[in-house]
């Protein structure tokens, strides 16, 4: 069956050390995505791709990065943690159909 | 800003009773809606999509769509101690970008 994987899915890190989420998905999805959830915000998107080599910024970016060098992964890189970046993150794909299918999340806290 | 709004509760619904989500969007050229259920602890599920208006019924749960209104709905019959979770609404851009919009999230209760 088809899924969408995440790892690790507990993160604990120090404050300016750079962190590296991994996204891993078997759908064959040419759009994915990177959102965090936090208590009185929901879920908000921080970065997204289309396709190969295409990446584009959400609406809570600053701080964070993706590469896609192929249609199954797309890592988030905190390039220098900070506390505020403590949070639940979810990655999700879709298809044609806007159908966005989640992953299991990970949990990071930056002391 | 397009905006999705949905009541945070906690709604509380007694076993068997029927449960009423509601969401409104402010994107009026919206084509896709969708309602994923969150337990606790764990990452969204889709429950149901619906691109028109009306009713869309899938074994106990039912949305519904009126566009000209902006509104959204999620009806879940003979609620189940097990349908405790949090609902969220998502809403698809007016250009099917493939992004979706989330509300907060309607915190379901259902009581034995």
């Amino acid at each position: 069956d088809a899924e969408i994987t995440q790892s690790p899915r507990h993160k604990i890190t120090e404050t300016g050390r750079q962190v590296t989420l991994a996204c891993h998905q078997t759908w064959n999805h040419n759009n994915m995505f990177w959102y965090r959830q936090d208590l009185g915000h929901g879920l908000r998107l921080i970065h997204y791709s289309y396709g190969v080599q295409d990446t584009n910024k959400g609406e809570v970016s600053d701080g964070y990065s993706v590469s896609r060098s192929n249609t199954e992964d797309l890592p988030l890189t905190l390039e220098s943690a900070a506390s505020s970046q403590t949070s639940v993150y979810f990655c999700a794909s879709s298809g044609p159909q806007e159908t966005q299918y989640f992953g299991p999340g990970t949990r990071l806290l930056v002391l | 800003q397009k905006e999705v709004e949905q009541n945070s509760g906690p709604l509380s619904v007694p076993e068997g009773a029927i449960a009423s989500l509601n969401c409104t969007y402010s994107d009026r050229g919206s084509q896709s809606f969708f309602w994923y259920r969150q337990y606790s602890g764990k990452s969204p599920e889709l429950i149901m999509s619906i691109y028109s208006n009306g009713d869309k019924e899938d074994g106990r749960f039912t949305a519904q769509l009126n566009k000209a209104s902006q509104y959204v709905s999620l009806l879940i019959r003979d609620s189940q101690p097990s349908d405790s979770a949090t609902y969220l609404c998502a809403v698809g851009g007016s250009s099917n970008t493939g992004k979706l919009i989330f509300g907060q999230g309607t915190t379901l209760q259902v009581k034995p």
